[in-house]
């Protein structure tokens, strides 16, 4: 089983709608977590960062964690075409900083 | 805050050759730096992580004298790809932490091509 599992999708939405990506994870030790957006041949890029359990708003981005279930969540809402990219969940244990990553979810904003 | 900038975008280079990728953080000091390699499709596999001043730390499976890297300041590390083959032909990210948040910031990668 790998510590973080996040479903690879295809996920393919038309503009306006809501997008919700979620991850699993195994590790109860992961007290940090994060979202990054990979645009093709590009690097990943920090849209999200939480350290507890709950939610953080950011613009039309939201990241949910739930650390009982070990579960976090990212919504975009009004998604635009521009967000079409791969979204990649992230976690760490500790601050030495090291990551473990998700599969990484492809997604599609439909004009 | 907290960029990360990686050179050269992209390399050729022919079988045999060394390449050198250079990783920089322009506006904060990083206490740590990461290198990964993607391949199409595919989530980032770290390859080694370095602190300034010492030795990189390999992870499983990782050449280190085939990926030579050098942290030789707070804000900049460099990968050396030595005797380069096709099967190295990869996307190359760098990142690095120590900036506002407990957390990586990658820079945009190295696509490189091994003829």
């Amino acid at each position: 089983q790998k510590e973080v599992e996040q479903d690879p999708g295809p996920l393919s939405v038309p503009e306006g709608a809501i997008v919700s990506l979620n991850c699993t994870y195994s590790n109860s030790a992961f007290q940090y977590f994060m979202w990054y957006r990979q645009y093709s041949r590009k690097g990943p890029e920090l849209l999200m960062y939480t350290y507890s359990s709950g939610n953080k708003e950011d613009g039309r981005f939201t990241a949910q964690v739930d650390k009982s279930s070990k579960y976090i969540s990212l919504f975009i809402r009004d998604s635009q075409p521009s967000d079409s990219a791969t979204y990649l969940c992230a976690m760490s244990a500790s601050n030495d900083y090291k990551l473990s990553f998700g599969a990484g979810t492809t997604v599609t904003v439909r004009a | 805050g907290a960029v990360v900038s990686q050179h050269p975008s992209w390399v050729i280079c022919k079988s045999g050759t060394s390449v050198k990728i250079e990783c920089r953080s322009l506006d904060f000091q990083a206490t740590t730096m990461f290198w990964y390699r993607q391949f199409p499709k595919q989530s980032l596999m770290l390859m080694a992580t370095s602190n300034e001043g010492s030795k990189a730390t390999y992870e499983q499976g990782v050449e280190k004298d085939k990926f030579l890297i050098n942290h030789a300041s707070l804000t900049l590390s460099t990968l050396t790809v030595t005797s380069a083959h096709p099967e190295d032909s990869s996307f190359y990210i760098c990142s690095a932490s120590g900036g506002h948040e407990e957390t990586q910031y990658f820079g945009p990668g190295t696509r490189l091509l091994v003829l």
